[in-house]
């Protein structure tokens, strides 16, 4: 079974200041993990994925992740906010898609990041 | 551009009614899902389909229906029987079958809607 706990519903930040929101993860096969983002009454976009590899992940608009395999985590981090960060932002797990695994995403509750002027 | 369409974007309904939430996809992805979310509880899983004229149950299926008949397109049915509709629902399509195996979901802009 796979299961997402992101940590605190709400992140506020200063303009400028490091965004740092907390996912971590439960799966008893390889995990991929993703990060999306959800601006008000709008659909998910994704920010970017884990698969294999380099375990330090970069995605859109300064985002990256790191996973650690051995913290069950993937903590998602922006060195400087901007105010058009403020959105809702959804953690999500899978496991490989094949060998009876259908690959379906497990989300968490996600976090709203609020960016204090 | 490909994307996916979702109709209509609000959505009001009286206690007993059937609604059917539209979902169109461009991308030629052959898997389809819905999810419903609610303030503070994530994505939950409705229904998903990996091919068409077949489809399986998520999380939370009581309540709702699905179809698949076209490749395109996977509407939902949110019927009478549902005891909380009020809801933003999403609608998702990916091409599961990339390289590494990643299943990356491609979203609509959402249907919200208002059991009044």
């Amino acid at each position: 079974a796979q299961s997402v706990t992101q940590l605190g519903s709400h992140v506020s930040v200063s303009e400028g200041a490091l965004v740092l929101l907390r996912c971590n993860y439960s799966s008893s096969v390889p995990p991929y993990l993703f990060w999306y983002v959800q601006y008000p009454n709008q659909g998910l976009q994704l920010l970017l994925k884990y698969t294999t590899g380099a375990t330090l992940v970069k995605g859109i608009n300064g985002f990256e992740a790191e996973f650690k395999k051995s913290e069950t985590s993937f903590h998602l981090t922006k060195p400087s906010a901007h105010m058009s960060d403020a959105a809702e932002y959804f953690c999500a797990v899978s496991g490989v898609h094949g060998s009876g695994n259908t690959g379906k995403l497990i989300f968490g509750q996600g976090t709203t990041l609020q960016v204090k002027p | 551009d490909g994307g996916i369409t979702q109709s209509p974007k609000y959505l009001f309904r009286k206690e007993g009614q059937n609604v059917t939430l539209s979902c169109e996809q461009n991308l030629n992805h052959d898997a389809m899902y819905w999810y419903r979310q609610d303030p503070g509880q994530g994505l939950r899983l409705i229904y998903y389909s990996q091919i068409v004229n077949d489809f399986q149950k998520g999380d939370i299926a009581e309540g709702y229906s699905v179809s698949r008949e076209k490749k395109e397109s996977f509407p939902l049915t949110v019927t009478s029987a549902q005891k909380n509709p009020t809801a933003f629902y999403l609608c998702a399509s990916s091409d599961y079958r990339t390289l590494s195996g990643a299943n990356v979901l491609t979203f609509g802009a959402g249907s919200r809607l208002t059991v009044l």
